[in-house]
């Protein structure tokens, strides 16, 4: 799993309430990739961060914000969680010598 | 942007035979196209790749085919194992010095002892 740790691992929140998931990497990698997955979509890629304070929207990035202040972390903000955002979340990285993603384990979070 | 379909959605097979999953992508500049495996409860994890300037692949038991023309590949997956069962996602990046990778929908792959 290249050093990802996701938290929370699980969450069950309130429609209309802020959440933030966190992901942090131990392997200096440049590329970090948040993920939504959901039953016949596969993983769809929310946001995207190409280096510190460098992000750019992915195809599904409406209602969610991303931040990376150090290499390390990459936060994923859902403003108001909507239930449409109810979903398993992943994070990615990429050392970018390839292309290949390195994923964690996955936040299943809930909103009721 | 790329558009990645994949078939079938799910696929039973009894152990021993093969299994093959099919995706097409329509960006014609694609030119990596890597196969991660899901296991319940876990996240995807790199199985096999190839590049567009390669036909074929393998490794052990499982080999992925490129048709660059036809703009499919296809993952094969050979004496397949209990082991083996879980879902099957392809992926294609589209450009050099992009480092995003789109998904097909998946495939649950279960093998019947």
């Amino acid at each position: 799993d290249a050093g990802i740790t996701q938290s929370p691992r699980h969450k069950v929140t309130e429609t209309g309430t802020p959440v933030t998931l966190r992901c942090h990497q131990t392997e200096n990698h440049r590329y970090m990739y948040w993920y939504r997955q959901d039953p016949g979509h596969g993983l769809r890629l929310i946001h995207y961060s190409y280096g510190v304070k460098d992000t750019d929207k992915g195809e599904v990035s409406d209602g969610y914000s991303v931040s990376r202040s150090k290499t390390e972390d990459f936060l994923l903000t859902l403003e108001s969680a909507t239930s449409s955002q109810t979903s398993v979340y992943f994070c990615a990285t990429n050392g970018g010598e390839s292309a290949e993603a390195f994923f964690g384990q996955g936040t299943r979070l809930t909103v009721v | 942007g790329e558009n990645v379909e994949q078939h079938p959605s799910t696929l039973s097979v009894q152990e021993g035979d093969s299994a093959v999953i099919k995706c097409t992508y329509s960006d014609s500049a694609s030119n990596y196209f890597p196969w991660y495996k899901q296991e319940l409860g876990k996240g995807p994890q790199l199985i096999i790749d190839i590049r567009s300037n390669v036909g074929e692949k393998k490794d052990q038991r499982i080999a992925v085919t490129l048709n660059k023309t036809a703009k499919h590949f296809s993952l094969h997956i050979t004496e397949t194992q209990p082991e083996d069962s879980a879902v099957y996602f392809c992926a294609a990046k589209s450009r050099e010095g992009d480092y995003k990778l789109s998904f097909g929908a998946g495939t649950t792959v279960t093998v019947r002892a």
